[in-house]
């Protein structure tokens, strides 16, 4: 099945700090999302990409859509304590588009 | 988008016995998904929730060890049959329009002892 490799696996990183992480694929994706997971609750959709090449934003959050439907990538600008959580990157794997595949996750420990 | 919820939130549950994990929506969807996230995982889908017919499984889960129910476009069930501690995960719920993204629910921590 269409896999998604997801790093840095984990972050540590002090408050202020900007973060990057990114997702690649072996097979072209539609569309990319990205989710947050925080402790204790489900996921949480913080971004969907639909274009290759696609550039969005969501407050501190930047997620692009490689130009080669292959790759996707999330940044969070000066991050804080609530950004602590894991991050997901997911494609759909069906035509209609919502049945998902993940990524492995990016887990994010912020340091105050 | 959708309000989902979830019972139980978690429970602890002895090997051998089943447990049933219920999911409700606040409004009628078209697709609902089960998942399981193991234990410092990612999320597998488990299957698509079918309203009226039997539920479409993923490669490794099964109907008599996940068997779900599907009765309306705002309800589903999973229950999770004859347990072992290798069950022991997070179990999600998810819903999503025919061409929408899904959103989830919060998730039922199951503990297998």
């Amino acid at each position: 099945g269409q896999q998604l490799n997801q790093s840095p696996q984990s972050m540590f990183i002090q408050e202020g700090e900007d973060v990057s992480m990114n997702c690649t694929s072996s097979s072209i994706f539609n569309t990319w999302l990205w989710y947050k997971q925080d402790p204790g609750e489900g996921p949480v959709l913080l971004i969907a990409l639909y274009k290759a090449g696609e550039l969005t934003s969501n407050g501190r959050l930047t997620a692009q859509f490689g130009i080669t439907r292959k790759d996707s990538f999330l940044n969070i600008s000066a991050s804080i304590p609530s950004d602590v959580g894991i991050y997901f990157c997911a494609g759909p794997i069906n035509n209609a588009g919502n049945m998902l595949t993940f990524g492995g996750g990016t887990r994010l420990m912020v340091k105050p | 988008s959708a309000v989902i919820s979830q019972k139980p939130s978690r429970d602890i549950c002895q090997r051998g016995t089943s447990l049933t994990i219920q999911c409700q929506v606040d409004s009628q969807v078209t697709m609902m998904f089960w998942y399981r996230q193991q234990p410092g995982q990612s999320l597998t889908l488990i299957a698509t929730a079918n309203q009226g017919s039997e539920a479409t499984y993923e490669s490794g889960f099964v109907i008599d060890k996940f068997p779900i129910s599907r009765p309306n476009l705002t309800f589903s069930t999973l229950t999770v049959s004859n347990m072992s501690p290798e069950d022991s995960s997070i179990y999600l719920c998810s819903v999503a329009q025919a061409q929408e993204t899904q959103y989830f629910g919060p998730g039922t921590r199951l503990l297998v002892l």
